[in-house]
């Protein structure tokens, strides 16, 4: 079975600190996601990665970068943490897009964000 | 917003009813994936439908996809306790919905 992991369940941090997220699966997946999950908005796409140190903004990119550079392992950093980064952060990994089929993600326990 | 949407937000049925949920999308796709979610966890794939087929069966579960009215619905048979969870559906490039809380009574 894939496995997912993120580095922890659960951060606090304070207001204007770099954050770093980590994200490792272990089934040489090609593509992997960082996503936010928020009360009434579902999940929101930051940044996704379809191979090592190539990266594509998502949805909502504004105030976090990315890192990927080794196939395994992608990384999401909060330049400067602000409060309403505080959010549910869920990675995800799948195999390469095939034709137009989009593969099914696989997705790590998530990492809940306090920014105080 | 391409983003797809489940109907109804919630939904709470006792143990043993079927579970219906349903998923609707603006634009044209490919395929399209349902997800559960189970609370303060990852979440964990479903079943995915291609835009070829009409409807998929996986154990207790059964989707089936309408493209004419770009519209998804997700059954699920027999509902168990365990499958109290929020189930969201996924279309074209990696856009989910909001999703739809399932909760079973006892």
């Amino acid at each position: 079975d894939v496995k997912v992991t993120q580095s922890s369940r659960y951060l606090v941090k304070r207001t204007g600190e770099k954050v770093f997220l980590e994200c490792v699966q272990d089934m040489d997946h090609e593509n992997m996601f960082w996503y936010r999950q928020d009360p009434g908005l579902g999940l929101r796409l930051i940044y996704f990665s379809y191979d090592v140190k190539m990266k594509e903004k998502g949805d909502i990119p504004e105030g976090y970068s990315v890192s990927r550079e080794k196939k395994e392992r992608f990384s999401l950093i909060l330049e400067s943490a602000s409060t309403n980064q505080t959010s549910m952060y869920l990675c995800a990994s799948s195999l390469g897009i095939t034709g137009h089929l989009i593969q099914p993600q696989h997705f790590g326990d998530g990492t809940r964000l306090s920014i105080l | 917003s391409q983003q797809g949407e489940e109907d109804p937000q919630a939904l709470s049925i006792q143990e043993g009813e079927n579970a219906t949920m349903n998923c609707s999308y603006k634009t044209s796709i490919n395929n399209l994936q349902w997800y559960r979610q189970n609370s303060g966890r990852g979440l964990v794939h479903l079943i995915l439908i291609r835009s070829n087929e009409r409807e998929k069966h996986s154990g207790r579960l059964r989707v089936t996809l309408d493209t004419s009215k770009k519209s998804s619905s997700l059954l699920i048979t027999a509902s168990r306790a365990a499958d109290t969870a929020s189930y969201f559906c996924a279309t074209g490039k990696i856009i989910f919905g909001k999703g739809t809380r399932l909760h079973i009574l006892p």
